[in-house]
């Protein structure tokens, strides 16, 4: 059973459109970490949330973490074929250094 | 900052060998390592967390004799996988973190190692 259920797992959009991926747990989290991952690298660190209700802005990507720091969502405007990849939420808590990755969203842009 | 790197990138042995992949941290100190396996088209799965100069903790299902990790030194760590079997073929990425900068818990990852056994 994943702790972080991220939805939807598979997403193919037309470029220019906009979409959402969520992130959902029943366990609270003290940071959420949001990755982009590209075919045969590995995972690349785009934003990390810490604060209940924080709203981050990266270009066209805005990404939220939940009041209750349970969830969060990764919102991409005007998807490019550049954003087209693997998107993992990940979540820490303050025990250690683990995080906990969610199963994984593919997205495909296409031209 | 916070740049990981891994060797060899690709790796083909056969069947019966063991495999040695290095995780090293180039401009920060890691306190601690992560070693995760991920199969096509699938998220990380975490293997085991491995901290400097002690013995590597493994979760559950990974046999710690058959994936041997070692954490000499501050900015290297590496994984064995001892008689490798063709189940083993997967992509191995390691990831690095360090205490003390931050608060919350970043993990850095390395380009991953591409395994095949024939």
């Amino acid at each position: 059973t994943q702790l972080l259920e991220q939805s939807p797992q598979f997403l193919s959009i037309q470029e220019g459109e906009n979409l959402t991926v969520y992130c959902n747990s029943s366990s609270v989290f003290s940071s959420l970490q949001w990755y982009r991952q590209e075919p045969g690298e590995g995972p690349v660190l785009l934003v990390t949330v810490v604060t209940g209700g924080e709203v981050k802005k990266l270009k066209r990507l805005t990404f939220q973490f939940g009041d209750a720091r349970k969830d969060s969502s990764l919102h991409i405007t005007a998807a490019q074929p550049g954003d087209t990849g693997l998107y993992l939420c990940a979540g820490g808590r303050d025990a250690g250094n683990m995080l906990t990755f969610g199963g994984g969203t593919r997205l495909m842009v296409k031209p | 900052g916070a740049v990981v790197s891994q060797h060899p990138s690709r790796v083909i042995c056969k069947s019966g060998t063991s495999v040695k992949i290095e995780c090293r941290s180039l401009d920060f100190q890691a306190t601690t390592m992560f070693w995760y396996r991920q199969f096509p088209k699938q998220s990380l799965m975490l293997m085991a967390t491995s901290n400097e100069g002690s013995k590597a903790t493994y979760e559950q299902g990974v046999e710690k004799d058959k994936f041997l990790i070692n954490h000499a030194s501050l900015t290297l760590s590496t994984l064995t996988v001892t008689s490798a079997h063709p189940e083993d073929s997967s992509f191995y990425i390691c990831s690095a973190t360090t205490q003390g900068l931050k608060d919350y818990n970043e993990q850095f990852f390395g380009p991953g190692t591409r395994l095949t056994v024939l």
